[in-house]
């Protein structure tokens, strides 16, 4: 199957500063990437969808300032989350379409928010 | 809404069969998928089901029913590697960007 990549795998930071973690689709173009967030024993919820040369389309109840999505090539999208507070703990995990319908899953970055 | 069941928990024996059961409700059908995902991973993805029947891939197969709004997925021989959860997915839109509607997962515990 297709490989996808994120960077960082685990990050610690203070609360009130900004991570940013990378997507990378290494041996596909994908226009389409999405990046979703997972709590402990929970599913995936869809965060956002990253669209290569245009504005992410975010789900509800996702705010768009703070979880900052750029999508600058067609196999780099970028999530920055910004003003960082340890209620954003979490598993992030990207994924990015090939073909038609299925997605392949980065392996995801656990971010710790102190 | 969108709506998407799956059991929370199933156990099963080394070298057994178990079934993992799927039901959902959305405003359209563009396919279903199936993930597995051992704790502290990424889902890799094991099948994808778009027409009634069964999609047999080694020892893992699925199943899909699209007027029952049903799907099952099947492990063979299970061995202690299968203890993952296993996430049902399905694509409610044709066209567009095709983003994936989640169930909460299967925990599936395999003992010896």
């Amino acid at each position: 199957g297709a490989v996808v990549s994120q960077h960082p795998s685990r990050v610690i930071c203070k609360s009130g500063t900004s991570v940013k973690i990378e997507c990378r689709s290494l041996d596909f173009q994908a226009t389409t990437m999405f990046w979703y967030r997972q709590f402990p024993k929970q599913s995936l919820m869809l965060m956002a969808t990253s669209n290569e040369g245009s504005k992410a389309t975010y789900e509800q109840g996702v705010e768009k300032d703070k979880f900052l999505i750029n999508h600058a090539s067609l196999t780099l999208s970028t999530l920055t989350v910004t003003s960082a507070h340890p209620e954003d703990s979490s598993f992030y995990i990207c994924s990015a379409r090939q073909g038609a319908d299925t997605q392949y899953f980065g392996p995801g970055t656990r971010l710790t928010v102190l | 809404g969108q709506n998407i069941d799956q059991p929370t928990e199933m156990t099963a024996t080394e070298g057994a069969i178990v079934q993992i059961n799927c039901t959902y409700q959305t405003s359209g059908f563009n396919g279903l998928f199936w993930y597995q995902q051992h704790a502290g991973e990424a889902p890799t993805f094991l099948s994808y089901n778009v027409l009634d029947g069964l999609e047999e891939k080694g020892r893992f197969s699925s199943f899909l029913s699209r007027s029952k709004g049903y799907s099952y997925l099947l492990l063979k021989e299970l061995q202690m590697k299968d203890s993952a959860s296993y996430l049902c997915a399905v694509s409610p839109f044709s066209g567009g960007y095709n983003k994936l509607i989640f169930g909460a997962g299967t925990r599936l515990a395999v003992h010896p």
